[in-house]
């Protein structure tokens, strides 16, 4: 969906480096979500945020850290990359508005990590 | 721990033939959703069941919720090439503080021309 854009698309990066996955969303929705990819495992939920002052941890939240700057952005960080953090990472919006749209939650293109 | 597991892992049928999916979860829900990813992108939102209906339909897919059984299907009917992809189910948990999905470990659909 082109209202919701992460960068980058793909990162190479070493074992120990921090890295910074960004999320920037068009679509005025409050809440955000990172997730993560694994083959055979579906999507997991890192973390949350409700609104700007908002952050909670998902199924996944150890070795990541979240920034919610705005309400249209919502930065997921590793502080000391993994190779176990090689994933597919996303990004999403949803809106609990009431309405044929209703917690329907809106995608990003997906962040390519490899961490070697 | 995932919330949903879908039946089957991967399926692999001709076109225009019928495609059905499962998922099945443990929790009570508020509603239950499903997606599509084609590969390496993002998510796309199909249809989304809530917990008070038993079947819904949207051109020409057919979403039906047995909350007895704790379990879903999704059928897709007339399959076209243009249908492959993985297919998720999500669920709203009951308890949900809002806005937060479980999602399944998908289905993994090839349509052959």
């Amino acid at each position: 969906d082109a209202d919701v854009t992460q960068t980058p698309r793909n990162r190479i990066t070493k074992t120990g480096k921090r890295i910074m996955l960004e999320c920037s969303q068009t679509k005025g929705h409050d809440r955000m979500y990172w997730y993560r990819q694994d083959p055979g495992l579906g999507l997991r939920l890192i973390y949350y945020s409700f609104d700007v002052k908002d952050i909670n941890k998902g199924e996944i939240s150890d070795g990541y850290s979240v920034s919610r700057q705005a309400q249209a952005k919502f930065s997921l960080s590793l502080e000391s990359a993994i190779p176990n953090q090689t994933a597919l990472y996303f990004c999403a919006t949803s809106d609990l508005a009431s309405g044929p749209s209703y917690n329907e939650q809106f995608f990003g293109p997906g962040t390519r990590l490899t961490v070697l | 721990s995932q919330q949903g597991e879908e039946d089957p892992q991967a399926l692999s049928i001709q076109e225009g033939e019928n495609a059905t999916m499962n998922c099945s979860y443990k929790t009570s829900i508020n509603n239950l959703q499903w997606y599509r990813q084609n590969s390496g992108r993002g998510l796309v939102h199909l249809i989304l069941i809530r917990s008070n209906e038993r079947e819904k339909h949207s051109g020409r897919l057919r979403v039906t919720l047995d909350t007895s059984k704790k379990s879903s299907s999704l059928l897709i009917t007339a399959s076209r090439a243009a249908d492959t992809a993985s297919y998720f189910c999500a669920t709203e948990p009951y308890y949900n503080q809002g806005g937060k999905l479980i999602f399944g470990q998908g289905t993994e659909l090839s349509v052959k021309p």
